[in-house]
């Protein structure tokens, strides 16, 4: 199946500093990725729609200005977390569809653990 | 509002026995539903997709099935090894973004 990676896999931050992750589709072209958030024994909870070369489209309550989302390439999505605070530390999680088949399921990368003390 | 139900937080059965889950969801009206597997500290791992016009779905020792008259996916996992031991999620999707359930954790015990 169709690879997506994400980096860091984890990363521990000093509370107000902005943290990167970056997601990419190795071996496929994603137009569309998704960003999930997941904390400890809940389910994933999408943040926000990727679109390639557009403005992301974020869900109800999830502040687009502290959650910033680039989509650069077809293989590239990143997503910064501004001016990170305790209650950010969570599980953050990456997918895509690969565009060119016809599945309906997306691929989803490893994960990224916040941790911001 | 759309809703996602997985009945159990946590299942544990003995090694070779079948291990059903259930999802249960209501306001939705899916083409089709889809089931992940995923590890402690990892990414989700898609396993099957089921459509609204198939009964039932096998992969290996995986079944699933799909009833939208009740609303409910069964998931079932026959032959059980110590290495199904995972957390289960149901998905569906809307408006091209996927939605999950809490999922159920299944442990097999050797």
């Amino acid at each position: 199946g169709a690879v997506v990676s994400q980096h860091p896999s984890w990363v521990i931050c000093k509370s107000g500093t902005s943290v990167k992750i970056e997601c990419r589709s190795l071996d496929f072209q994603a137009t569309t990725m998704f960003w999930y958030r997941q904390f400890p024994k809940q389910s994933l909870m999408l943040m926000a729609t990727s679109n390639e070369g557009s403005k992301a489209t974020y869900e109800q309550g999830v502040e687009k200005d502290k959650f910033l989302i680039n989509h650069a390439s077809l293989t590239l999505s990143t997503l910064t977390v501004t001016s990170a605070h305790p209650e950010d530390s969570s599980f953050y999680i990456c997918s895509a569809r690969d565009q060119g088949t016809s599945g309906n399921e997306q691929f989803f990368g490893p994960g990224t653990r916040l941790t911001v003390l | 509002s759309q809703k996602i139900e997985q009945n159990s937080e946590a299942l544990n059965i003995q090694e070779g026995k079948t291990a059903t889950l259930t999802c249960n969801y209501t306001n939705y009206s899916p083409a089709y539903l889809q089931w992940y597997r995923q590890d402690p500290g990892r990414g989700p791992v898609f396993l099957l997709l089921i459509r609204e016009n198939e009964k039932e779905k096998r992969k290996e020792r995986l079944k699933v099935t799909f009833d939208t008259t009740l609303k409910q996916s069964l998931f079932h996992i026959t032959a059980s090894q110590p290495a199904d031991s995972a957390t289960y999620l149901c998905a569906l999707e809307l408006d091209y973004k996927l939605s999950f359930g809490a999922g159920t954790t299944v442990t097999v015990r050797a």
